[in-house]
């Protein structure tokens, strides 16, 4: 399987903060790489998908890039409803695969 | 608006098979690829069982030998069935649709997920 590491595991901001999170990869995908936001107690929402293609009805402060091993989820003005756990999943190879996660916090 | 809702028993005990069920509303189950995903109390989340174009079947090749998964049309849904269960099968378990190609994939949408404890 294809494994997926995210630095920082946890992360302390406030709100209008430019936040980035890092995905890496360990060996290439592409950009076979999407992004989702989970709160506690809910299932992962959508955020991302090819590594820098916004879902439909995500804010625009969130985008994406990266290919190959490396990615980043970048939120330009983190908002009240951002503090949550972030997850990245690579779908270049079978299984699917998700890293271990990135908590936004206060 | 497609919406997906998970159902199963909660508590199944060591040894035995834990069947889920995922009722889809708002969408066909013919028309898209399905997924079981779960998320073990500390633990990243897993995919265990696909479902492509009904008749497919994939599964995790960790658990291949204790899972299927099967698609009733009739019913609009989409099941898991994992056998011989331990204490480390306890989790929150989600189904969701899986939309895209080679490239674009990915599981745009979820059910809120059903826990699920593996205790005598």
């Amino acid at each position: 399987d294809i494994q997926l590491t995210q630095s920082p595991s946890f992360l302390s901001a406030s709100v209008g903060d430019r936040v980035t999170i890092t995905c890496r990869a360990s060996q290439g995908i592409n950009t076979d790489l999407a992004w989702y936001q989970q709160k506690p107690g809910k299932a992962p929402e959508l955020l991302l998908f090819a590594a820098s293609t916004l879902q439909r009805g995500v804010p625009s402060r969130f985008s994406g890039s990266g290919s190959g091993t490396e990615f980043t989820l970048t939120i330009t003005s983190l908002q009240p409803e951002d503090f949550a756990t972030f997850y990245c999943q690579q779908v270049n190879s079978f299984p699917p695969t998700f890293g271990p996660g990135t908590t936004v916090d206060v | 608006q497609v919406q997906l809702q998970e159902s199963g028993p909660g508590l199944v005990k060591p040894s035995e098979t834990l069947s889920l069920t995922c009722t889809i509303s708002g969408g066909s189950v013919r028309s898209y690829n399905w997924v079981w995903i779960r998320q073990s109390p500390g633990k990243r989340l897993e995919c265990l069982g696909f479902a492509y174009d009904i008749d497919n079947t994939n599964f995790s090749p960790s658990l291949k030998s204790r899972v299927s998964t099967s698609v009733d049309e009739s019913a609009n849904q989409f099941s898991l069935k994992l056998t011989s269960v331990t204490a480390a099968d306890t989790a929150l378990y989600f189904c969701a649709r899986i939309k895209g190609t080679t490239g674009t994939t990915r599981f745009d949408y979820w059910g809120q997920g059903t826990p699920v404890t593996v205790s005598s």
